[in-house]
């Protein structure tokens, strides 16, 4: 099973600055990754897939990269619906899916 | 519009048993394949299982393999999770999700208690 391991756990930036939360595989998974972002009490939220290509409807001001085994998720200019919780996703052996634990993007 | 809603979820006793639904709309359902994921309270995202367009392909995580069962009814437009043997961890909310590698659509999820 692939490990997700997402750091750091919470990462408080202010409104308007750059956030940048970072997501490593214990193997390569290629560009088979996911970020999803999820606020409280609502269902996770397609963010970016293949690792770096935004899902529809999605800002520009969210970009993923990295591949084999390290991935960023870039959001350039924090927005207040931006603070939320985010998780990545490989998708390169499964079954299972396996999900990062998580990290909350707060305001600082 | 796309949309999934889950229902089923309730309160049950370890060993207990309840069998979820998720009903899709706004969407070929027949065509795309579906998967629960759960998660715990104040946890992180964990996939269940899988199920393809066709039910040809079904996959589980170890976690319940052997207790939860998938399936669907594309003539209903519905996907269900059937969970026997419930032990107090499976707490969580659940949610049905679509798609094969990465999850574009989400239902609201269904919260689902297993206590003494």
């Amino acid at each position: 099973e692939v490990v997700m391991t997402q750091s750091p756990a919470t990462l408080s930036v202010s409104p308007g600055e750059r956030a940048t939360l970072s997501c490593r595989a214990n193997q390569s998974v290629g560009t088979n990754l996911v970020w999803y972002q999820q606020k409280p009490g609502q269902a996770p939220k397609l963010l970016i897939y293949r690792a770096s290509t935004r899902a529809p409807g999605i800002p520009a001001r969210f970009s993923g990269s990295g591949s084999g085994t390290e991935f960023t998720l870039t959001i350039s200019s924090l927005q207040s619906e931006d603070f939320a919780v985010y998780y990545c996703q490989q998708y390169d052996d499964w079954p299972p899916y396996t999900f990062g634990q998580g990290t909350k993007l707060e305001i600082k | 519009e796309v949309q999934l809603v889950e229902a089923g979820g309730g309160l049950k006793h370890p060993g207990g048993s309840l069998r979820l639904s998720c009903a899709a709309s706004g969407f070929t359902f027949s065509s795309n394949a579906m998967n629960w994921v759960r998660q715990a309270p104040g946890k992180g995202l964990e996939w269940l299982s899988y199920i393809s367009s066709s039910s040809n392909t079904i996959y589980y995580a170890d976690s319940v393999k052997g207790r939860f069962t998938i399936s669907r009814d594309n003539a209903e437009n519905s996907l269900y999770l059937q969970m026997d043997s419930l032990k107090v961890e499976d707490s969580a909310v659940y949610y049905c999700a679509r798609g094969v590698r990465w999850f574009d659509r989400w239902g609201q999820g269904t919260l689902v208690t297993v206590s003494t």
